[in-house]
């Protein structure tokens, strides 16, 4: 069964604190995706990557950055959190050229809450 | 750019009513067009697509029909059960493999 899996399901931190959002999918996927989940905002892209080493902005980048330095695996770093960051990250893994194109595999989330 | 709106939740039904959930979409050239569903405590899963106008995305018992002329995606189930209770989000993707998703509509079906 295809998996993405998000290391943290819930995370508390502090205000100036530097966070690591982790996320492994198992499926030998070319793209990967962070997006943030906000109630009456739904789904806004933070950054993704279509390939190992390669990251593109999203809609709302300020105050993030990734890695990707293995295909598997794009972790999303807060440098800096702040309040304004509480919420929802959602990872999400698809498949390039693939008959299937814009099917996006998620993960379960990882709810931040920063103080 | 490509935008997606939906119609506002919650929506309440009562169990064996029949559901629309609406979606209008803003994109240049031909997008595909998605609905995701979220179960409570879960990730995001597809629920069904469409490719191109006139397409009828289903599963499950949930219909969509791309309709280019009126750029609506409306998500339709004859007789909804308690367990359908989720939040739906309609999305597309204009090329490439990034999606736009619409805000999302929570659905909660009572007995």
């Amino acid at each position: 069964d295809v998996k993405v899996t998000q290391s943290s399901r819930y995370l508390v931190k502090r205000t100036g604190e530097k966070v690591f959002l982790e996320c492994v999918q198992d499926m030998d996927h070319e793209n990967m995706f962070w997006y943030r989940q906000d109630p009456g905002l739904g789904l806004r892209l933070i950054y993704f990557s279509y390939d190992v080493k390669m990251k593109e902005k999203g809609d709302i980048p300020e105050g993030y950055s990734v890695s990707r330095e293995k295909k598997e695996r794009f972790s999303l770093i807060l440098e800096s959190a702040s309040t304004n960051q509480t919420s929802m990250y959602l990872c999400a893994s698809s498949c390039s050229g693939c008959s299937n194109t814009g099917e996006l595999f998620f993960g379960e989330g990882s709810r931040l809450t920063v103080l | 750019g490509n935008s997606v709106t939906q119609m506002e939740g919650p929506v309440t039904l009562s169990e064996e009513a029949f559901l629309t959930i609406n979606c209008t979409y803003t994109a240049t050239g031909y997008p595909s067009l998605f609905w995701y569903v979220q179960y409570p405590g879960e990730g995001l899963q597809l629920l069904l697509k469409a490719t191109k106008a006139d397409d009828k995305g289903s599963n499950k018992g949930f219909e969509a029909t791309y309709r280019k002329e009126t750029t609506s995606f409306h998500l339709e189930k004859g007789s909804v059960q308690v367990s359908d209770s989720a939040v739906y989000f309609c999305a597309l993707t204009g090329g490439g493999n990034k999606l736009t998703f619409g805000t999302g509509t929570q659905l909660k079906v009572e007995l």
